[in-house]
């Protein structure tokens, strides 16, 4: 099967820095990855579509510019939360499409202090 | 893409057969059906997609009515390891469903 991995697995940061969340998919290319964000004992909220070598597309209600993604590469995707408030606490998860199939990673704790 | 709807919860009884009901009245044609799980604080697991046959594999079965307005997911002998949240979505294979809406989903309790 597919393995997508996510860094860190948990992060604490303080109100007003920025935090990077890298996606990587281990053992494939993947073209599109997807950004999904989940606050406690509520569903998965897509945040934003990652595409490889152009930009992302971001879903509405989304700031674009406090949720920095990048796809640099076919096997890595990263989100940067910039200037992180206490609400942007969340579950953050990534996924990757291979074959038309998706793969999930682990997903990242954020804690904003 | 088409919305559905699950029960919030259910229970079983661990080596029984689990059966978790989905409606999806507003598929349309192109549109596949996909169940995944989320076990707690974890990403979420796939499981099983189909478009309009019965589809089965190592993990589960997904029977899909014939108007395609409803299906279910069967988890044939539950274990404890399979309490989770399931979603039942739908969406294009193009993007196997990557930009479709995840509902509540439903959480299965398995107990012993």
């Amino acid at each position: 099967g597919a393995v997508v991995s996510q860094h860190p697995s948990r992060v604490i940061c303080k109100s007003g820095t920025s935090v990077k969340i890298e996606c990587r998919s281990l053992d494939f290319q993947a073209t599109t990855m997807f950004w999904y964000r989940q606050f406690p004992k509520q569903s998965l909220m897509l945040m934003a579509t990652s595409n490889e070598g152009s930009k992302a597309t971001y879903e509405q209600g989304v700031e674009k510019d406090k949720f920095l993604i990048n796809h640099a590469s076919l096997t890595l995707s990263t989100l940067t939360v910039t200037s992180a408030h206490p609400e942007d606490s969340s579950f953050y998860i990534c996924s990757a499409l291979k074959d038309y199939e998706q793969y999930f990673g682990p997903g990242t704790r954020l804690t904003v202090t | 893409d088409a919305k559905t709807t699950q029960p919030p919860s259910m229970d079983c009884a661990e080596g029984r057969a689990a059966n978790l009901p989905c409606n999806h009245s507003t598929i349309s044609g192109n549109e596949y059906v996909y169940w995944y799980r989320q076990i707690h604080s974890q990403g979420p697991q796939y499981i099983i997609h189909g478009l309009k046959n019965n589809e089965t594999n190592e993990m589960a079965s997904l029977i899909i009515t014939e108007d395609r307005k409803s299906s279910t997911l069967i988890l044939p002998h539950a274990t404890l390891r399979d309490t989770a949240v399931y979603y039942c979505i739908v969406g294009g294979i193009n993007t196997n469903a990557g930009k479709s809406t995840f509902g509540d989903g439903t959480t299965l309790t398995v107990k012993p």
